[in-house]
């Protein structure tokens, strides 16, 4: 079976501030992970995937399966990035296993 | 492409009606999710489907639930009777599965279907 799991419900910070959001799985296989984002009155979408290992919109992540954890990082928070974050895990068969979610707020 | 359209958006009904809520994909995908959404469960896969065929519904929570996929256009999902608990965003989305590299589709999800039973 595989599972996401998001420790934070909220993660409130101030701008300018570093944030992680913090996701770990487990999962038997070699796993696929993602990032989506859902800002207010906006469709769910992806923000980032593991194996492109890119920076979208600051935001980076890397899969250390060593811990099984796959946490989103940004040095420098900004008010925009106030959103819902959703770390998840698809298995061989495209489906896609989603985590509980973590509310960012970032204050002025 | 419009993306993922759902119908409808917003739904009120009384505890035992029947429920459907219908999903158009993106043209040409191949996989159709249905997810359901509260605060305490977060987001959850109720079913999904490739190429028409539903491949997973462990998802579903019970007999009163169930859904279909007559064509590569069109999904729906039914709760008959509805319940209070069953209250939630439902949402679908959409995929194409790609085989380069082994990689999982982006999904693509529509808007949801934001359900109050009463």
């Amino acid at each position: 079976a595989q599972r996401v799991t998001q420790p934070e419900k909220l993660l409130s910070v101030f701008k300018g501030a570093p944030v992680e959001l913090k996701c770990n799985y487990s999962y038997s296989g070699s796993p696929e992970l993602f990032w989506y984002v859902q800002y207010s009155r906006q469709r769910l979408q992806l923000l980032l995937r593991h194996i492109s290992r890119e920076s979208i919109k600051g935001f980076t992540a890397d899969l250390n399966k060593g811990e099984t954890s796959f946490h989103l990082k940004k040095p420098f928070a900004q008010e925009e990035d106030s959103a819902m974050y959703y770390c998840a895990l698809a298995n061989a068969g495209n489906m896609l296993t989603f985590g509980g979610g973590t509310r960012l707020m970032v204050k002025p | 492409d419009a993306g993922v359209i759902q119908s409808p958006r917003h739904e009120v009904t009384e505890m035992g009606q029947e429920v459907t809520l219908r999903c158009k994909p993106i043209s040409g995908h191949d996989y159709l999710f249905w997810y359901r959404q509260t605060m305490m469960r977060g987001l959850e896969l109720l079913i999904y489907f490739n190429n028409n065929v539903p491949i997973d519904d462990s998802g579903m929570p019970e007999d009163r639930f169930s859904a279909k996929m007559p064509n590569a256009s069109f999904s729906t999902l039914k709760i008959q009777p509805s319940e209070p608990r069953d209250s939630a965003v439902y949402f679908c989305a959409s995929s194409l599965w790609t085989l380069a590299g082994g990689r999982t589709g982006e999904l693509f999800f529509g808007e949801g279907s934001r359900l109050t039973v009463l």
